[in-house]
């Protein structure tokens, strides 16, 4: 079974919905990351999250919010998706040191 | 200028050959290098990590140059196997955050 699982794994929405991306992990790692990947660029970090009492944003968080609901769950919402947050979606982990591991990645698609 | 910069590629190499491509850096303080493998709609997975006196696994040698702030790698014998993007990344402070570059895409040939 995969260490980190991401849900769903492809996601078609339309303009102003909600929308929430989830992530479990079975690494027992404390850190937790949420990137997005487009065509072009690097990842970008969205959100990280080193312990279930701490969440911080990343260098892209604005009409993005998450929930680290346990250590091992880490879930990204949209509040009201736009199309220019079409992306590939990558929930990480990492176990302190700056290797990370990466779930399959949920491809979001907004109309 | 960009964090990183990497070429996109592709680079189109017959099996068998060696292949080396660079990547940049603009923070000088950094201090953690990889390199990450990419296959086409897949998550990045760690290649290996770059040490400041270079590291050779197996066919694959990465290189650190501070002085010029880049970093390289080098396979050699290339196999159909090799063919994906390779991801230059750093760490930018002590919390771990890393900096991604956009990756150099390798097609290797029959």
């Amino acid at each position: 079974d995969a260490d980190v699982t991401q849900t769903p794994r492809n996601r078609i929405t339309k303009t102003g919905k909600r929308i929430m991306l989830e992530c479990s992990q079975t690494k027992g790692h404390d850190r937790m990351y949420w990137y997005r990947q487009d065509p072009g660029l690097g990842l970008r970090l969205i959100y990280y999250s080193f312990d279930v009492k701490d969440i911080n944003k990343g260098e892209i968080s604005d009409g993005y919010s998450v929930s680290r609901q346990a250590q091992a769950k880490f879930s990204l919402s949209l509040e009201s998706a736009i199309p220019n947050q079409t992306a590939l979606y990558f929930c990480a982990t990492s176990d302190g040191t700056a290797k990370q591991f990466f779930g399959p990645g949920t491809r979001l698609t907004v109309l | 200028r960009k964090e990183v910069e990497q070429d996109p590629g592709p680079f189109n190499v017959p099996e068998g050959a060696t292949v080396a491509f660079n990547c940049t850096y603009s923070n000088s303080a950094s201090q953690s290098f990889f390199w990450y493998r990419q296959d086409c709609r897949k998550e990045p997975k760690l290649l290996m990590s770059v040490y400041s006196s270079g590291n050779e696994d197996g066919r694959f040698t990465a290189q650190l140059n501070r002085a010029s702030q880049y970093i390289s790698l080098l396979i050699r014998d290339s196999k159909l196997s090799d063919s994906a993007t390779y991801l230059c990344v750093f760490e930018e402070d002590s919390n771990y955050q890393l900096i991604w570059g956009a990756g150099t895409k390798l097609i290797i040939k029959p």
